[in-house]
């Protein structure tokens, strides 16, 4: 099982150019996240979906999207990239929501000039 | 919401001592408290978790406490190794999703 796989692992972006990131787990699991990691902020919740076709908010949700078209795929797009999403974005999956283990992708580092 | 409070945000040790962590939370419904470990360059991961109903776990030389009244919970490491240098981070969760706290980067000292 390769886990939760993440792609791209680094990007660099212009101010107003669009991305998409893309998380693939293979462990069947319901729930996926997306999380943004900066110096001193922790790990912060973008989005998070706890099924196919669903999405949620999390606490930063403003400038991102995302889809589950998929189960085992979750997609978080930025459609006008700011110097302030610069950032290590990181993936997750979990069995059944919060109160299960969630396994973490390698990270995607983005570079917004 | 939920908020998690962690201390401290640098911890140094000397190899062989042991550490400790701590976190408060808010949400008095929390009922999970997992602790993850940050290696260099890559996704955090599960090291040990703690769920209401109990008031202490350990695993090896990793131990966690939770004090429900007091809403707070400590991550305690013993025999320090230097793999033990690390980001860690607590969390607490009730439902769908979990909150982190801000992560405390442990150094092990030779």
């Amino acid at each position: 099982n390769a886990g939760v796989t993440q792609t791209p692992k680094f990007r660099v972006l212009k101010t107003g150019q669009s991305m998409t990131l893309l998380c693939a787990q293979d462990m069947n699991h319901e729930y996926m996240y997306w999380y943004r990691q900066d110096p001193g902020m922790g790990l912060r919740l973008i989005h998070y979906s706890v099924g196919e076709g669903t999405t949620a908010k999390g606490e930063v949700p403003d400038g991102y999207n995302v889809s589950r078209l998929k189960k085992q795929n979750f997609l978080l797009g930025l459609e006008s990239a700011a110097p302030s999403q610069t950032s290590v974005y990181f993936c997750a999956s979990s069995r059944q929501g919060g109160l299960w283990t969630q396994y973490f992708g390698p990270g995607t580092r983005l570079l917004v000039l | 919401g939920e908020n998690v409070e962690q201390h401290p945000s640098t911890l140094s040790v000397q190899e062989g001592d042991s550490a400790v962590i701590k976190c408060t939370y808010s949400d008095s419904a929390s009922n999970y408290f997992p602790w993850y470990k940050q290696e260099l360059g890559k996704g955090p991961q599960l090291i040990i978790d703690i769920r209401s109903n109990v008031g202490e776990k350990k695993d090896q030389r990793i131990a966690v406490t939770l004090n429900k009244t007091a809403k707070h919970f400590s991550l305690h490491i013993t025999e320090t190794q230097p793999e033990d240098s690390a980001v860690y981070f607590c969390a607490a969760s009730r439902d769908d999703k979990i909150i982190f706290g801000k992560g405390t980067r442990l150094h092990i000292l030779p």
